[in-house]
């Protein structure tokens, strides 16, 4: 049962140009939803992170979006550039208790020069 | 430099054989964490350990085995009942609070191939 859906699989972006990845969750009681970047042979690393309690964050090209009644977020790229090409993975998990990440399936992002 | 160190990077095996991915970190972080990639599927979960000798299945652990001697490492051995094994495969690690976002960092992967 995939618990957090992401969309597209790939997405091809102009250089200057916006992008944008969304991702769908089920389980209402996740509060924390952070995306990751992943380079080619490499690990992913966090890129930004947001709880429930804020509709926006932004740090510097990057925002996430979060919209608590339609269970979705996104992921917004600014002025993107070529070395933003990546792999881009959102997820989502609890912080009372413990619990482990779920992660969407991944975006491929081509930013062309 | 702290950080979490995988090797070997790239590792061959052959039918019927078991390997070891092994993972180690400095972070002085208590969990522990095994995930596959394969394309277009995203990291599914093998293996977690939240503290030294105690580890939990996670979404796959069908064919694979792990163990937690040591804070600092959580070896993946992938036995000869995984039937698919090539993937790509990646530890991660984090601190364990629970009032607290649970930032996983990631090791560079092992990228697993059969002969």
């Amino acid at each position: 049962q995939q618990q957090v859906k992401q969309s597209p699989q790939s997405l091809i972006v102009q250089k200057g140009g916006i992008s944008i990845i969304n991702c769908a969750y089920e389980n209402t009681a996740f509060d924390y939803f952070p995306w990751y970047q992943q380079f080619p042979g490499k690990g992913p690393a966090l890129l930004i992170a947001i709880r429930p309690d804020v509709s926006e964050k932004k740090e510097g090209r990057f925002t996430i979006s979060f919209n608590k009644s339609a269970k979705q977020f996104s992921l917004h790229i600014m002025d993107s550039q070529p070395g933003d090409s990546a792999t881009y993975f959102c997820a989502a998990s609890l912080t009372s208790g413990y619990s482990t990440l779920t992660f969407g399936k991944g975006t491929m992002l081509l930013v062309s020069p | 430099d702290g950080g979490i160190t995988q090797s070997p990077k790239y590792l061959f095996r052959k039918e019927g054989q078991n390997v070891t991915l092994s993972c180690e970190q400095n972070l002085n972080h208590d969990a522990m964490y095994w995930y596959r990639q394969d394309p277009g599927q995203g990291l599914r979960l093998i293996y977690y350990s939240q503290i030294v000798n105690d580890f939990q299945k996670g979404d796959i652990a069908e064919g694979y085995s792990v163990s937690r001697e040591k804070k600092e490492s959580f070896p993946l051995t992938v036995t000869s009942a995984q039937k698919n094994p090539t993937a790509f495969y990646l530890c991660a690690s984090s601190m364990f609070r629970r009032e607290l976002e649970e930032t996983q960092y990631f090791g560079p992967g092992t990228r697993l191939l059969v002969l």
